[in-house]
This record gives structure tokens, C-alpha cells and sequence, in this order.
């Protein structure tokens, strides 16, 4: 069964700090993986797509890495802001044997609160 | 429009009665998804729209759930006989085309709080 499993559940930090945010999965045949920013009530917004051949990819503070071959991505967010205060969804999409991917399978999330 | 639109944003509603929820997608996204979230989870997937036609219902947990496109563009997804278990955060994304090549991008609402009490 595919699935995707992120780390830590929940952490807190203060404005101006970094940090690392974790991602494994067991999604098979791997196509892509995707960060996406979850405000409360409201919808996942996409912070970055990467492909099997892509290590890393950069959105602004937002650095995201992934390790194909260990199956785990990370995202590191760079000198935090009040306003990164979301959940942050690790996605992971397995190639279809139609080739359209487009079944998504979702972690739970990791609830980061930033703090004055 | 300018992004996915749903409606209504909260549905209070009582167990047993029929509820419908909206999904405006992106004017010209040819593909819409259906997703159920409940508290602390992630989005589950429920149900995928190439065009008018249903590619992939296999998410839909049983017959009292159906969606429907008639036109290809907004979509209805209805839920009948509503139970308890059904409260959760309905969302609707679009994209382009078919996430294909792993370059697609999805678009998701706001989404649509269902909460039956």
C-alpha cells in the first residue's frame, strides 16, 4: 500500500529560526513529489513539484530535497516568518498504468507554529 | 475564474438529509479532483474528472457518495443519507490537463466544511 509518512507531527519555533521538515514514503513506481502549504481553512497551496531526476528545488525560503533512492524528501524553510505558520503536506504520486499520475497520496501533514 | 470556487464553505446539516457541495474549477482546467480531509489527516482522494466523464471513482466510500460533470466544468459532489462520519473538509482541485509527466499542477478551493450532526 502506498503511503507517506512525515515528521515531526507538530513543532514549534521562533520568528527568524530554520528548520527541517520530513517526508518517507513507499509510493511505488515513484513519478513526483510535491510540498504543499496548508493554512488553516484553507486550501493546500503548491510550494514545489520535483521528479524522480530532481535532488533539489528552491521556492524562495522554501528548499525542498528528495533522495529517490532512500525514498525521503525534506523541506527546509529559511528564516522563518510569522505568516509560515500552515501545515505542510509532503505528496507523493505513483505513475498510473493508463501514464496519466494522477492519484496523489497525501501525508498528514506537519503543523509548524512560528512564534514572535 | 481566478481560482477554484466551492460552495457552500460551511454545511451544517442533520443525519439522514442529502447534501450537495459545488466545485467551480479554473475557467479551461480540464481536469477535476474531488478530496475529503478530515481533522489531522491529509487529503483523501475520492473521485477524478477528465472532462465530463468520471476517470477514477474508486475513492468514493460507498454508494451514498456521487459526483457529477455534466458540462465539464463545475462539478456536484452529493452525498446521501448523510451519517456522522461523513463530517469532514470536502476539497476540490483542477488542473490543465491530466497530471501527467509529473509536471501538472493542482489548484485546490478553499473547500467545503460539512459537519452533520
Amino acid at each position: 500500500k502506498n503511503q507517506v509518512e512525515q515528521s515531526p507531527q507538530s513543532l514549534i519555533i521562533l520568528e527568524g529560526k530554520n528548520c527541517t521538515l520530513q517526508c518517507n514514503y513507499t509510493v511505488s513506481p515513484f513519478s513526483n513529489l510535491r510540498w504543499y502549504k496548508q493554512d488553516t481553512g484553507r486550501g493546500p497551496v503548491s510550494l514545489t513539484i520535483m521528479t524522480f531526476s530532481e535532488n533539489t528545488k528552491s521556492n524562495g525560503r522554501y528548499t525542498a530535497t528528495l533522495d529517490a533512492d532512500t525514498k525521503q524528501s525534506s523541506l527546509h524553510i529559511t528564516a522563518s516568518q510569522l505568516s509560515d505558520s500552515a501545515s505542510y503536506i509532503c505528496v507523493v504520486s505513483a505513475v498510473s498504468g493508463g501514464g496519466s499520475n494522477y492519484k496523489l497520496t497525501f501525508g498528514k501533514g506537519t503543523l509548524l507554529t512560528v512564534n514572535p | 475564474g481566478a481560482g477554484v470556487s466551492q460552495t457552500p464553505s460551511n454545511k451544517v446539516t442533520e443525519k439522514g438529509k442529502y447534501v450537495e457541495l459545488r466545485c467551480d474549477p479554473i475557467s479551461g482546467h480540464t481536469a477535476l479532483y474531488w478530496y475529503r480531509q478530515s481533522l489531522g489527516q491529509g487529503p483523501e482522494f475520492l473521485i477524478y474528472f477528465q472532462g465530463t466523464g468520471a476517470a477514477d471513482d474508486s475513492g468514493l466510500p460507498n454508494d451514498r457518495f456521487f459526483a457529477v460533470r455534466p458540462e465539464g466544468s463545475v462539478s456536484t459532489l452529493k452525498i446521501q443519507r448523510t451519517e456522522r462520519g461523513d463530517s469532514a473538509v470536502y476539497l476540490c482541485a483542477s488542473s490543465p490537463g491530466p497530471l501527467a509527466g509529473g509536471r501538472g499542477e493542482l489548484f485546490f478551493g478553499e473547500g467545503s466544511r460539512l459537519t452533520v450532526l
